[in-house]
């Protein structure tokens, strides 16, 4: 089964700063990624698949790349409404599993 | 726009079976995969299971002995059965949409969960 781990854990911020999210699989997954906001007590949103392409309606801030084993989201400018917590998600097998999540606080 | 709701029993007793249903309105069931994941309290997110509209499935393999995932096109639902429940099944369940981008290049489909209900919490105790 692929395996997936992200760093940081836990991340603390301040509003306007760079956020660079990674994400690592056991093998590769060519593109085949997504990920995932999720703020408290709310379903989880999507906001990047197939590793960079931005689901609409998201703001133009998130940003994804990577290909193969190694993947990062980036948000560009760090707003109040950000703070939440970003879970990745392969998809390359027939097995969609999630990452173990990062959570994004405020410093 | 296509939105989906959870539905079933909020408390199950331990060796149960849970079984929970998603309700797919403002669009058809067909042509899509349609999937179950949970999340414990103050845990990650797990994926359980997928079944397309035509019935096929494929199910997490650390569940897959308990989990059965079916579809009724006709009422526009897929529901979830988890049998043999114990506490550490508690958790909120969510149901999603997956829907599917071909990537002309590769000539493979990308995957990805754009529509999710808004959950239901299930807790396991006697």
């Amino acid at each position: 089964d692929i395996q997936l781990t992200q760093s940081p854990s836990f991340l603390s911020a301040s509003v306007g700063d760079r956020v660079t999210i990674t994400c690592r699989a056991s093998q590769g997954i060519s593109s085949y990624l997504a990920w995932y906001q999720q703020k408290p007590g709310k379903a989880p949103k999507l906001l990047i698949y197939a590793a960079s392409t931005l689901q609409s309606g998201v703001p133009s801030r998130f940003s994804g790349s990577g290909s193969g084993t190694e993947f990062t989201l980036t948000i560009s400018s760090l707003q109040p409404e950000d703070f939440a917590t970003y879970y990745c998600q392969q998809l390359n097998s027939y097995l969609f599993t999630f990452g173990p999540g990062t959570k994004v606080d405020i410093k | 726009q296509v939105q989906l709701q959870e539905s079933g029993p909020g408390l199950v007793k331990p060796s149960e079976t849970l079984s929970l249903t998603c309700t797919v309105s403002g669009g058809s069931i067909s042509s899509y995969y349609w999937s179950w994941i949970r999340q414990p309290p103050g845990k990650g997110l797990e994926w359980i299971g997928y079944i397309y509209y035509s019935g096929s499935t494929n199910y997490n393999p650390s569940l897959k002995s308990r989990v059965t995932i079916s579809v009724d096109t006709s009422k526009n639902q897929f529901s979830l059965k988890l049998s043999s429940v114990t506490a550490a099944d508690t958790a909120v369940y969510y149901c999603a949409r997956v829907s599917s981008y071909y990537d002309i290049l590769t000539g493979y489909y990308h995957h990805y969960m754009d529509v999710w209900g808004k959950g239901t919490t299930v807790t396991v105790s006697s």
